[in-house]
């Protein structure tokens, strides 16, 4: 079965870099046709499709948030990680890793494993 | 990339039938049949409910049903019950390998 976790700091000071990294189990990133995705969801507010990435590297990101975002993947430990560069109070919410787009001949164009969400919050 | 336009707040009594709204463009909810409905209860993640418009995975009620008219799609929970009382969002492929999601509904049972 599988499953998706996160992990890193909960806590970023504005202007500094948020960094999470999502750890995959039940599934090899490097040989499944899938693309794996970070999701957002503010305090209270709605769900945000931050970008994603294919074990070979290729990414595809929100183009609002482009400018600041890298995703990266580390095909040895079935990982997969964010940076959020010159966060704000705007960037606090559950972070989430995803899923995200399959590409086999069919194609699977939704969301079906989540992992638990990490909190991140951007305080001094 | 705008957000999808959801409705804040739907509610019905139980065993009634209510339906979210999720409005789009020609860029996202109109240009493709992949929209994807969540039920999000508090503290969780997100669970799919529906996918490709009309499709339910394995385990989901058919008390939940999905459709698309032009650049809205819409999610509909027939025979409401109290465990359905919580948020869902809409979400559709945008192209280019990328996602939009709604602003999300909550649902309250009467």
């Amino acid at each position: 079965q599988l499953q998706m976790e996160e992990s890193g700091p909960g806590l970023v000071k504005p202007s500094e870099t948020l960094s999470l990294t999502c750890t995959v189990s039940g599934v090899s990133i490097s040989s499944s046709s899938y693309y794996w995705g970070w999701i957002r969801q503010p305090p209270g507010k709605g769900l945000e499709w931050i970008g994603s990435i294919y074990y070979s590297g290729t990414t595809y990101y929100k183009p609002s948030l482009k400018s600041r975002v890298t995703i990266s993947v580390d095909t040895s430990k079935n990982q997969f990680s964010l940076r959020l560069s010159s966060v704000t109070a705007a960037d606090t919410a559950v972070y989430y890793c995803a899923r995200d787009l399959g590409v086999a001949a069919s194609g699977e164009y939704y969301f079906e494993y989540w992992g638990q969400g990490a909190l991140v919050t951007v305080s001094s | 990339q705008s957000a999808l336009t959801q409705p804040r707040s739907v509610s019905g009594s139980p065993g009634q039938s209510v339906t979210i709204s999720c409005a789009g463009t020609s860029s996202d909810v109109g240009g493709y049949n992949y929209v994807s409905w969540y039920q999000q209860h508090p503290g969780k993640a997100p669970k799919l409910m529906i996918y490709d418009v009309t499709k339910r995975p394995s385990g989901v009620p058919d008390r939940f049903s999905g459709s698309k008219s032009g650049n809205t799609a819409s999610l509909t929970i027939s025979g409401l019950q109290a465990e359905d009382e919580t948020d869902y969002y809409c979400c559709s492929y945008a192209g280019r390998y990328t996602w939009v999601f709604g602003g999300g509904t909550k649902v309250t049972v009467l």
